[in-house]
């Protein structure tokens, strides 16, 4: 069965500073990585995915993503955060050894950027 | 080309009540899903489907009934609302499986129910 974990509620960091929300998956078949934001009565919208290839993904706004098979890790990070990037956060896992496409995601983890 | 549309957007029910929360894409995608949103728990998954004519159980399926005729069209119907299911629901779709290509979830604005 897929799982994920976001172990932070809540995420504070200052405007202009790095920022990193923690996630780590577990998955029996080959892991398809997605990270999801979702602003205030809305739905939600795709930021970047690992589906293979390189371990350093880049999406929208500036935001990237670094897989790490050993650790099944999949951290979403920015070098400078702005006050807009506050958010919910999502990160999702879908087995790729599925042809189901299921996609279970973590219980989000909340960003706020503080000027 | 609208994307994921849900309706309706806001709707309180009493308990016991049934009701049906309507979602089409138009963006030809084999797979469908619906998903509820509580505070502390994340997405979770309620049913899905891979195609016209399939639909499977997700995380939490109980109170709750899937079709799919079209491969537009998946309807969520509740049979005899609970308080319990007072929630946000959200219908997404994407291309199915996944490789290379697509993937990705797109979400419709969801849908606030409440149950009282």
């Amino acid at each position: 069965a897929q799982s994920v974990a976001q172990p932070e509620d809540q995420v504070n960091v200052a405007e202009g500073n790095p920022l990193t929300v923690k996630c780590t998956y577990s998955v029996s078949g080959n892991p398809y990585l997605f990270w999801y934001v979702q602003y205030p009565n809305r739905g939600l919208q795709f930021l970047l995915k690992y589906i293979t290839g390189d371990n350093l993904v880049k999406g929208s706004y500036g935001f990237e993503a670094e897989f790490n098979k050993s650790q099944t890790s999949f951290h979403l990070k920015k070098p400078s955060a702005l006050v807009s990037d506050s958010a919910l956060y999502f990160c999702a896992v879908r087995d790729g050894s599925s042809n189901t496409g299921k996609l279970i995601f973590g219980q989000g983890t909340t960003l706020q950027v503080k000027p | 080309n609208a994307g994921v549309t849900q309706t309706p957007k806001f709707q309180v029910l009493k308990t016991g009540q049934s009701m049906t929360l309507q979602c089409a894409q138009d963006m030809n995608h084999e797979y469908m899903s619906w998903y509820r949103q509580d505070p502390g728990m994340g997405l979770r998954l309620i049913h899905y489907s891979v195609g016209a004519g399939i639909t499977d159980q997700g995380e939490v399926p109980n109170g709750y009934n899937v079709s799919r005729s079209t491969t537009e069209d998946f309807p969520l119907r509740l049979l005899s609302a609970a308080p319990s299911q007072t929630s946000v629901y959200f219908c997404a779709s994407s291309y199915r499986g996944g490789g290379g290509v697509g993937g990705e979830l797109f979400f419709g604005e969801g849908s606030r129910l409440t149950v009282l």
